[in-house]
């Protein structure tokens, strides 16, 4: 595609209930990240898969959160029994890093409100 | 692991310059500078590898100090399209990544 797209670009659900955040990255990009930022807050580390290799996932920040990325090209961000301090936004950003790091692209971000 | 960013926030006129440092604990393999706009997405500026030299684009450069673990953003003859917040990224291995708290700036006329 053009660039990083990510759906849906925004969710409201009910405290409890589980939510699938994706990213479809640009074609042809082996590298694949989620980062999560709150109202106001500066960005967090979630997770980083590269091609086919098995993704750090120390940077989750709790049990209930988990990352897939099938085929090497889409990614789903699952959240388990959301709870109201999971509200961010979830922006997914990838890069082609092939012969060195290349520029890194985001997608416009999943607004993830829990009431 | 987070970097420390200074200045938290900076006010600039048109045309001056500015410089935003980021400090890390770690030894890094790399870091990554972002621009983020009100409301929108982050936007990669650049990224200085370990062993790397200073990059510039456009009228920003950055540096990456390996023995201090520090990297210094300079922006120069600033326009106001250059305002926003700008996050310093740090990498202390292939794996993980961590932001700055980041740096408010903002260009007057």
């Amino acid at each position: 595609g053009a660039g990083v797209s990510q759906s849906p670009s925004n969710k409201v659900t009910e405290k409890g209930k589980d939510v699938e955040l994706r990213c479809d990255p640009i074609s042809g990009h082996t590298a694949l990240y989620w980062y999560r930022q709150s109202l106001g807050q500066g960005l967090e580390f979630l997770i980083y898969f590269q091609g086919n290799s098995a993704p750090d996932k120390s940077g989750l920040p709790s049990d209930r959160f988990s990352a897939e990325r099938t085929g090497g090209s889409v990614s789903t961000l699952t959240i388990q029994r959301t709870q109201q301090e999971d509200s961010a936004v979830y922006l997914c950003a990838s890069s082609s890093q092939t012969g060195g790091v290349d520029t890194i692209y985001f997608g416009e971000g999943s607004w993830l409100t829990v009431v | 692991q987070q970097p420390v960013q200074s200045p938290q926030a900076v006010i600039l006129r048109e045309g001056e310059d500015a410089v935003i440092n980021c400090s890390s604990s770690k030894a890094l393999y790399s870091v990554h500078w972002y621009r983020q706009k009100h409301g929108e997405a982050p936007v990669f500026l650049m990224i200085l590898l370990k062993g790397g030299e200073q990059k510039g684009h456009d009228k920003i450069s950055a540096s990456f100090n390996e023995k201090k673990q520090q990297s210094s953003l300079y922006l120069t003859a600033s326009q106001l399209s250059y305002s926003g917040t700008y996050f310093c990224g740090t990498e202390p291995n292939g794996n993980q990544f961590y932001f700055g708290t980041g740096t408010s700036l903002t260009v007057i006329p």
